[in-house]
């Protein structure tokens, strides 16, 4: 049974980074039958997906739009996990935060992690 | 990129009554389309996936259909544990955007 188990501040100034952590446990970061996501959620911007790694031979990243100059979405195979790093944060950036697995052989997101609430305030 | 629109926002039904939300997406995504239930406070949950195959364990109440740009999730007799925010999700290509989803309320 895949598992996410997320780990990482629940408080961020605004200006720094905000960094998560996603550890993987039934499945491994570098299987090719699955993308390793990040999506985050508040009132105003309900599900937003922000990015997701992936490897077919070689490390794949896409981002969104909207937060692609600021974000970086890495996978560790040494601990089996991945990480979300986004910089120069806001208190727009205040939502909860989930990783999750995406799945090749379906495409759709089928095992979440339990969220992050990430409150960006000084 | 791909704008995905769903209707309504919100809905309040009857226990038994069937529901029916729709998602369109502003360009056509074959049926690479995902629907999620989340319930309050609770993380989301995939309900069917390409459409309109149910994921392994989701009640046979809920249905998919669908292909393009137009799609719909119903839910044949509406149940008190279906009181949730539904979400539809292309996933043919990044970005993975989300509709704004559906509030479904009992009655």
């Amino acid at each position: 049974q895949v598992q996410l188990q997320q780990s990482g501040p629940g408080l961020v100034k605004p200006s720094q980074t905000l960094s998560l952590t996603c550890a993987i446990s039934g499945d491994s970061v570098s299987t090719y039958s699955a993308a390793w996501n990040w999506i985050r959620q508040s009132p105003s911007r309900g599900l937003e997906w922000l990015g997701r790694t992936y490897y077919r031979s070689k490390w794949y990243n896409d981002y969104a739009v909207s937060v692609k100059s600021r974000i970086t979405i890495n996978p560790d195979t040494s601990k089996n996990q991945f990480s979300l790093q986004l910089n120069s944060v806001t208190p727009d950036d205040t939502a909860v935060y989930y990783c999750a697995r995406g799945n090749s052989d379906f495409y759709a997101m089928d095992v979440w992690g339990q969220g992050t609430t990430v409150t960006v305030s000084s | 990129d791909i704008q995905m629109t769903q209707s309504p926002s919100s809905l309040s039904a009857s226990v038994g009554d069937r529901v029916t939300i729709t998602c369109r997406a502003s360009q056509g995504i074959s049926n690479y389309l995902v629907w999620y239930q989340q319930k309050p406070g609770k993380v989301p949950k995939l309900l069917i996936y390409a459409a309109s195959t149910l994921q392994s364990g989701v009640p046979s109440r809920f249905s998919g259909s669908g292909s393009g740009t137009d799609f719909t999730l119903t839910i044949s007799s509406l149940q008190p544990e279906d009181v949730a925010t539904y979400y539809c999700q292309k996933y043919n290509s990044a970005p993975l955007t989300f509709g704004g989803g559906t509030k479904v309320e009992i009655k």
